[in-house]
């Protein structure tokens, strides 16, 4: 069954630094998606993508996020300059379109943790 | 301003027995609803979803009902199983500028006692 692939799993990093999250969707799938989930609070989405530009982003979604697709395989997350309040698992998710009835789907979280 | 909530955030129930998760939400522009489940340290799967044409899906032991006027869905496992314990996100989707843009909620923590 075709998975999203995130890497790494786990990423440390100081505060202040810059992070990139990786994520390759499912090969024909068209929209991508980064979401976030800080410890025991919701799934909040921070931006999606289509064609090669930001569909919609949230008000979470900064300028110090950035995403990019670099190569028609990955899709990245950029967070230029990381804050405590950053740490959270970061979830990709890709779709061809949600009215397959499959909705998205998700890859098993890259979760960060700025010291 | 949480458009979709899950009011309970656990819920206990004895292996065999139904389990009903409950879903409000607020904007009138979602027409499509969903269920995903998720494990400790795994991204959510999907689980069911509905049309807001319809007010009931059924997948095997997973039946959706949605009521439009109240805003209101739910999920109803049954038989709960132990496998089923996990956290049960209901999400809310709605056409965004060309795609389907999803809001989750908070999540409901189910546990299936053996």
């Amino acid at each position: 069954e075709p998975e999203v692939t995130q890497t790494p799993s786990h990423q440390v990093t100081q505060m202040g630094q810059e992070v990139i999250l990786r994520c390759v969707p499912i090969s024909n799938h068209l929209y991508f998606y980064w979401y976030r989930q800080i410890l025991g609070q919701k799934v909040e989405f921070l931006v999606s993508f289509y064609n090669n530009e930001i569909s919609e982003k949230s008000e979470i979604f900064d300028d110090q996020f950035s995403v990019e697709r670099p190569d028609g395989s990955n899709f990245t997350l950029k967070i230029r300059s990381t804050k405590l309040e950053d740490s959270a698992m970061y979830f990709c998710a890709s779709s061809v379109h949600l009215r397959d009835s499959y909705g998205y789907t998700f890859g098993s979280g890259t979760r960060l943790t700025v010291v | 301003d949480q458009q979709v909530k899950q009011n309970s955030p656990s819920l206990s129930v004895q292996e065999g027995r139904i389990s009903i998760l409950n879903c409000d939400y607020t904007n009138s522009m979602f027409d499509y609803f969903l269920w995903y489940k998720k494990y400790p340290a795994e991204g959510p799967t999907f689980l069911i979803s509905i049309s807001s044409i319809k007010d009931k899906n059924e997948d095997g032991r997973f039946t959706v009902f949605l009521n439009k006027s109240a805003k209101h869905l739910s999920l109803h496992i049954v038989p709960s199983q132990p496998g089923d314990s996990a956290v049960y996100f209901c999400a809310a989707s709605e056409n965004s500028g060309g795609y389907q843009k999803v809001t989750f909620g908070t999540g409901t923590k189910l546990q299936v006692i053996p």
